[in-house]
């Protein structure tokens, strides 16, 4: 049964500051995996999907990466702002009509 | 281009009733999946349908249950209600395999 597990659950850092959110996943053989904003009482938004061809994935001041081989992915934030707190969730998809499985997210507050 | 939409938005029930929830995707996308969010187990894949089929569904009871009309609209239906079944239920739909795949609002249901 895939697990995923996100790392820090929780992080506070000042705003400007550059950081890192780790993601882990147990079974290595994902299509995909997508990061996901969620900000409280509302839906995800997604923010970087990357297939399980791919290394990286870059929007503006994301950057996703993604090691299949060691079950690993991050999301880089430079240059954070406040409008970036929100929880930031991982999900992977092993394809088809799997469902993502999610990681409890990382719940993120950029101090002003 | 309009957003995943979900009716309603926020629903209380008593123990015992039963609830439909109703979701819109994207247009032009032709699978949807359902998810449960709550604090304790984070979010859960519910079924994901494709072209009015559902072709997987993840661990919960037979008192869940959906259905994709032609439209690619989907609703589920929760019978007998539990308390243990509040939660956000989120609805998501996609292009197809392995696409990103775009979360609605969600329906925040309060059992009483």
């Amino acid at each position: 049964k895939q697990e995923v597990t996100q790392i820090p659950a929780a992080l506070s850092v000042p705003e400007g500051e550059n950081l890192v959110l780790n993601c882990s996943f147990t079974d290595s053989a994902i299509y995909n995996l997508q990061w996901f904003r969620q900000d409280p009482g509302k839906g995800l938004t997604s923010l970087l999907l990357i297939q399980s061809s791919q290394r990286e994935q870059t929007s503006g001041r994301l950057n996703a990466s993604l090691d299949k081989s060691s079950g690993r992915s991050t999301l880089y934030i430079a240059a954070s702002q406040p409008g970036d707190s929100a929880t930031y969730l991982c999900a992977v998809s092993l394809g088809g009509a799997d469902g993502l499985t999610f990681g409890k997210g990382t719940h993120l507050i950029i101090q002003p | 281009k309009a957003g995943v939409t979900q009716t309603p938005r926020y629903l209380i029930k008593t123990r015992g009733q039963q609830v439909t929830l109703s979701c819109s995707p994207i247009s032009g996308h032709r699978s949807v999946s359902w998810y449960q969010q709550t604090p304790g187990q984070g979010l859960q894949f519910l079924f994901e349908y494709f072209s009015e089929t559902q072709r997987n569904k993840g661990n919960f009871p037979g008192r869940f249950s959906g259905r994709q009309f032609s439209n690619s609209r989907s609703e589920m239906n929760v019978s007998t209600l539990e308390l243990g079944d509040s939660a956000l239920y989120l609805c998501a739909s996609s292009l197809g395999d392995l696409e990103t795949q775009y979360f609605g609002p969600g329906t925040r249901l309060l059992v009483l």
